[in-house]
């Protein structure tokens, strides 16, 4: 069964900081991976990871995948209140039902 | 821009009630899928259908049923709800092929069951 874990599953930081949310794998014939941004509502996409070592960025936002160590990272540089949501990580492992496998998500809460 | 709606943002229904959640979209994808999220549980897969009248279980089936008669309109149905089916309900929907994978969510329907 494939497997997503995120860590950690909370956090509480201040405005201007810099937090690395993580997410690791478990899953057989690994295509790619997903960051998701969520607040009130709808997840909103961020970045599909498929090459290790290949930086993804917008904005302040980064991410970057390891396919050694089966996982991967999202960066947010000075942080905003804006950024305050639940970051979902999913795996996508093939197949021809596009299905995802979702982590249980992160809560990022960045305080003025 | 890819576009998915849902009939209702905020539900109450009575337990044993027939209740069903409506997800459109307007991107002609041929994948649609409905989700559950609980605090602590993430994101559960309940049933997804990859075309018209075709459909499969995912994780957490039971208690659910759904129909595909339209390629654009997936429907969630709960045959007689229960106060354990009180959660979130997201939809999602992506295409085939090369970028299949990226799944765009409509907004939510918070459901509570009485």
């Amino acid at each position: 069964e494939d497997k997503v874990v995120q860590s950690p599953l909370s956090l509480v930081v201040h405005e201007g900081d810099t937090v690395t949310l993580n997410c690791s794998y478990e899953v057989t014939n690994f295509r790619s991976l997903l960051w998701y941004k969520q607040e009130k509502k709808a997840p909103t996409f961020l970045f599909m990871l498929t090459s290790s070592g290949i930086e993804k960025k917008s904005g302040r936002l980064s991410s970057i995948l390891d396919k050694k160590e089966l996982s991967s990272i999202l960066n947010i540089t000075a942080t905003q209140t804006g950024d305050s949501a639940i970051y979902l990580c999913a795996v996508f492992s093939g197949g021809s039902n596009y299905k995802l496998t979702f982590g249980k998500g992160t809560l990022l809460t960045v305080n003025p | 821009d890819v576009k998915v709606t849902q009939s209702s943002r905020y539900l109450v229904k009575r337990t044993g009630e027939k209740v069903f959640l409506e997800c459109v979209q307007d991107m002609d994808h041929e994948n649609m899928f409905w989700y559950r999220q609980d605090p602590g549980l993430g994101l559960r897969l309940i049933y997804f259908s990859y075309d018209v009248k075709m459909k499969e279980k995912g994780d957490i089936p039971e208690g659910y049923s759904v129909s595909r008669e339209k390629k654009e309109r997936f429907s969630l149905i709960l045959e007689s709800a229960s106060t354990n089916q009180t959660s979130m309900y997201l939809c999602a929907s992506s295409s085939t092929g090369t970028g299949g994978e990226t799944q765009y969510f409509g907004p939510g329907t918070r459901l509570l069951v009485l």
